[in-house]
């Protein structure tokens, strides 16, 4: 089976660092996505990784370990409007539309 | 309209009802997805067509039936169903339109109701 998980909930401050991780175990990888979901509205795609290594957009940036089967989502100078769920998910190697998804970590940043 | 685009946004409904759900994306899109979100579960997925074509179907319920007509819309038609099919489902495309990912974008999404 399936198994992609993150922790239930983080709580950080407004101006710090938060790193969200992921931990997965699939039977096939083809990429990692992270994605962005106020509450109420749709999942926005934040990042992608394929490669082992770090990706950075702006204050996000994503981390990769395929031998691990983790990644981090570091999330830099938070700001209130960061409050959201943060979730995680893995393409299947062989079905390129098919992804699986973990629960999601609901971050609260409190000022 | 830009995006991709869900219809009706709430829907409440009793277990005798048949409805339908409605998704449409103006990306230029080949694929178009069914998720289910219930609270503190992670997103499931149901349907994925492909160029018109089911190529997913996760053991979902036949109470469930899905309907691709083309690459732009997607329909989700609802008959007999559970108060535990009340949930957030989102559509979501992806592939073409010049992502270089096949990153998926998400609907609004309808919340159900099932009474």
């Amino acid at each position: 089976g399936q198994n992609i998980d993150q922790p239930t909930e983080m709580t950080a401050t407004e101006g710090a660092i938060v790193q969200i991780n992921c931990t997965y175990q699939t039977s096939g990888f083809n990429g990692l996505f992270w994605y962005q979901q106020h509450a109420g509205e749709a999942p926005t795609f934040l990042s992608y990784n394929v490669l082992d290594g770090l990706e950075e957009k702006g204050r996000f940036s994503s981390f990769l370990s395929r031998s691990k089967g983790y990644s981090y989502l570091l999330l830099k100078e938070l700001q209130m409007k960061d409050s959201a769920s943060y979730l995680c998910a893995v393409r299947g190697r062989y079905n390129f539309n098919k992804f699986y998804f973990g629960s999601g970590t609901k971050l609260n940043v409190k000022p | 309209e830009t995006g991709v685009t869900q219809t009706p946004r709430h829907l409440v409904m009793g277990m005798t009802n048949k409805k339908s759900l409605k998704c449409e994306q103006h990306l230029g899109h080949n694929a178009m997805y069914w998720y289910k979100q219930s609270a503190k579960k992670p997103l499931e997925l149901m349907f994925v067509y492909n160029f018109k074509e089911q190529t997913e179907n996760n053991s979902v319920p036949s109470r469930f039936s899905p309907e691709c007509p083309n690459s732009s819309h997607l329909f989700l038609h609802l008959h007999t169903l559970q108060p535990e099919d009340s949930a957030l489902y989102l559509c979501a495309s992806s592939g073409g339109g010049g992502d270089s990912y096949n990153e998926q974008f998400f609907g609004p999404g309808t919340r159900l109701t099932v009474l």
